[in-house]
């Protein structure tokens, strides 16, 4: 199984803070890296697939990027709204493994 | 509207078996994998496996093969998620989600509200 190894565990920052979490894939997946967000007692949600593209209706300041098997996801100024946790995924072989997810707290 | 609704919460006794559904509407259900995610309580995502409906070919995660079994039935666009005797450690949210397109390393897309599964004597 691929693991996927996401940091920080958690993390606070304050409205419009740069906020930035990383994903280590432990083999080649490609570009099949996926982010999702996921609010207490909801459903996961899609924000991004293919390292850096975004769903329709995601705001702009949800931002991916790689460099080898490292992926990054970065919100470049904070919103409540994004209080969540996020967890990214490789979907490029199954197990289709996710990360131990990141919980974003606002300040 | 491309929709997943999964059954209720089910609360079991260790040993008993379940299954679970998940029903797709709004688009062609034979053309997208449908997968399998576990929650455990306060934990995180755990990727279970997928099922094309087209065929049923299934793919499992090394951690939940032989202890769950997908199924579909295309006829009334479900699938399903069943096991053969539960145990407590399966307590948790189990969802089911569509992949975005239909390729299989697409990610999951369309989610069901999850289904709560308790275990316990």
């Amino acid at each position: 199984d691929i693991q996927m190894t996401q940091s920080p565990s958690s993390l606070s920052a304050s409205v419009g803070d740069r906020v930035t979490i990383t994903c280590r894939a432990s083999q080649f997946v490609n570009m099949y890296l996926n982010w999702f967000q996921q609010k207490p007692g909801k459903a996961p949600n899609l924000l991004m697939f293919g390292i850096s593209s975004l769903l329709s209706g995601v705001p702009s300041r949800f931002s991916g990027s790689s460099s080898g098997t490292n992926f990054t996801l970065t919100i470049s100024s904070l919103q409540p709204e994004d209080s969540a946790t996020y967890y990214c995924q490789q979907s490029y072989s199954t197990p289709g493994t996710f990360g131990q997810g990141t919980k974003v707290e606002i300040k | 509207e491309v929709q997943l609704v999964q059954s209720g919460t089910e609360v079991k006794k260790p040993g008993e078996s379940l299954k679970i559904s998940c029903k797709a509407s709004g688009y062609d259900f034979s053309t997208h994998w449908i997968g399998w995610v576990r929650q455990l309580p306060g934990k995180g995502l755990e990727w279970m496996g997928i099922i094309y409906p087209g065929d049923s070919e299934t793919r499992y995660s090394p951690s939940f093969h032989g202890q769950v079994t997908m199924s579909v039935d295309k006829s009334i666009a479900t699938a399903y998620l069943q096991w053969r005797s539960l145990k407590a450690s399966d307590t948790a949210i189990y969802y089911c989600a569509r992949h975005l397109s239909t390729s299989l390393v697409a990610p999951f897309h369309i989610w069901g509200q999850g289904t709560l599964v308790t275990v316990s004597s």
